[in-house]
């Protein structure tokens, strides 16, 4: 099974920062990464696809990186409704893994 | 607007057993696989099974495989989760998803139901 590990588990940062925060698979995933947004209390929520591709209407705030087993989230200026917890999912193979979790707070 | 409500969450004790449905609107259901995922607090989702379009192939975590059946109907705009021998471990908001035409890709969640098993 193919895992993925996040880094870090939580981050603090100001208003208007610049926030990354990076997943690592288990093994050679291609482009079948994806970003989710989890506010407290809702569902998870699908902002990047393919790695790099941004979800329609979600701001451009939000970016992503990376390729077979090294990838990159950012958040170009964070603001205070970006709260939420961040997590990063395969779907190159079965079974389909999340990460498990970025805290991201404001500082 | 497209919309996906699960229901059937509840207390049961162990070895017991549970069905959760979601309903969906908003879109052609009979064109999205479709799936389930869990979650427990404080842990990320757990995929734990999915189902085509016309609901022929149905996979499942290994967690999960032979104790639950993922089932749709399209006529209805409904996907069903049986869930029978019931664990402590399977306590957790459970989500239904739908798939993004690209199999694993969840675009679209309900808001969940909460499954307990505690004796």
């Amino acid at each position: 099974d193919i895992r993925v590990t996040q880094s870090p588990t939580s981050l603090s940062a100001s208003v208007g920062d610049r926030v990354t925060i990076t997943c690592q698979a288990s093994q050679d995933i291609s482009k079948y990464l994806s970003w989710y947004q989890q506010k407290q209390g809702k569902a998870p929520k699908l902002l990047i696809y393919d790695a790099s591709a941004l979800e329609t209407g979600v701001p451009s705030r939000f970016s992503a990186s990376g390729s077979e087993t090294d990838f990159t989230f950012t958040i170009s200026s964070l603001q205070p409704e970006d709260v939420a917890t961040y997590y990063c999912q395969q779907y190159d193979s079965l079974p389909y893994a999340f990460g498990q979790g970025t805290k991201l707070e404001i500082k | 607007q497209l919309q996906l409500v699960e229901s059937g969450g509840a207390l049961v004790k162990p070895g017991g057993s549970l069905r959760l449905s979601c309903a969906a609107s908003g879109f052609t259901f009979s064109g999205h696989y479709m799936a389930w995922i869990r979650q427990t607090p404080g842990k990320g989702p757990e995929w734990i099974s999915y189902i085509s379009t016309s609901g022929v192939t149905t996979l499942y975590a290994d967690s999960v495989k032979g104790r639950f059946t993922i089932s749709r109907d399209n006529a209805k705009n409904s996907l069903d989760l049986e869930m029978n021998s019931l664990r402590v471990e399977d306590t957790a908001v459970y989500y239904c998803a739908r798939d993004k035409m690209v199999q694993g890709l969840f675009d679209s969640w309900g808001p969940g139901t909460l499954v307990t098993v505690s004796s």
